[in-house]
């Protein structure tokens, strides 16, 4: 089993839709947990961390589940410069985890 | 302006020659790493550093070394044993411990041996 698991989609969604993606993770002792977002052919950066009580910015919302040990990202209103691979990190004792990454793309 | 800088921006090498790549940051942080990513997967560690003149195996450290000389910098060398060099790599730093954790990546380079 893959320490941190994502939909690899890819996710295809018309402009202003909702769209969701879901993480797991298996060491239930990780510390921190984040989603990175990483464009066509450039580095990760990162877009928010993720906590239990959950987190909003702007148009995007995170939540952890830690009994669970599963992570979502939930994006409202989707514009076309949202199209990127979203990579779900975890942070293992400093040394960070990361998922394969869930393209979307975003249709006008 | 701080930051991480690695070059060159793409680099082409024949198969069983040894490759350094360069990582350069001006931000200070003691922890450096280094990964891997190949199309469609997430990155996979390959050594770190949490402080000059240390550093460690991550997760596929076979065919690669590194060095810790400089704070600031931290080279990585693909060696021909290295089976598959072929991808793109990735620097990052960090301050250890720091709250909330972050890692700071650089633009990558990307490898093609043939």
């Amino acid at each position: 089993r893959k320490e941190v698991e994502q939909d690899p989609g890819p996710f295809n969604v018309p402009e202003g839709a909702t769209v969701a993606f879901n993480c797991t993770y298996s060491n239930s002792a990780s510390q921190s947990f984040f989603w990175y977002r990483q464009d066509c052919r450039k580095e990760p950066k990162l877009l928010m961390s993720v906590y239990s009580s959950g987190n909003e910015d702007g148009r995007f919302t995170a939540q952890l589940n830690r009994a669970s040990q599963y992570i979502s990202l939930l994006i409202r209103d989707s514009k076309l410069s949202d199209s990127a691979t979203y990579l779900c990190v975890v942070n293992n004792q400093q040394k960070l985890v990361f998922g394969q990454g869930t393209r979307l793309t975003i249709n006008p | 302006d701080g930051g991480i800088t690695q070059s060159p921006k793409y680099l082409f090498r024949k198969e069983g020659q040894n490759v350094t790549l360069s990582c350069e940051q001006n931000l200070n942080h003691d922890a450096m790493y280094w990964y891997r990513q190949d199309p469609g997967q997430g990155l996979r560690l390959i050594y770190y550093s949490q402080i000059v003149n240390d550093f460690q195996k991550g997760d596929i450290a076979e065919g690669y070394s590194v060095s810790r000389e400089k704070k600031e910098s931290f080279p990585l060398t693909v060696t021909s044993a290295q089976k598959n060099p072929t991808a793109f790599y990735l620097c990052a730093s960090s301050i250890p411990a720091s709250n909330p954790y972050e890692q700071y990546f650089g633009p990558g380079t990307r490898l093609t041996v043939t």
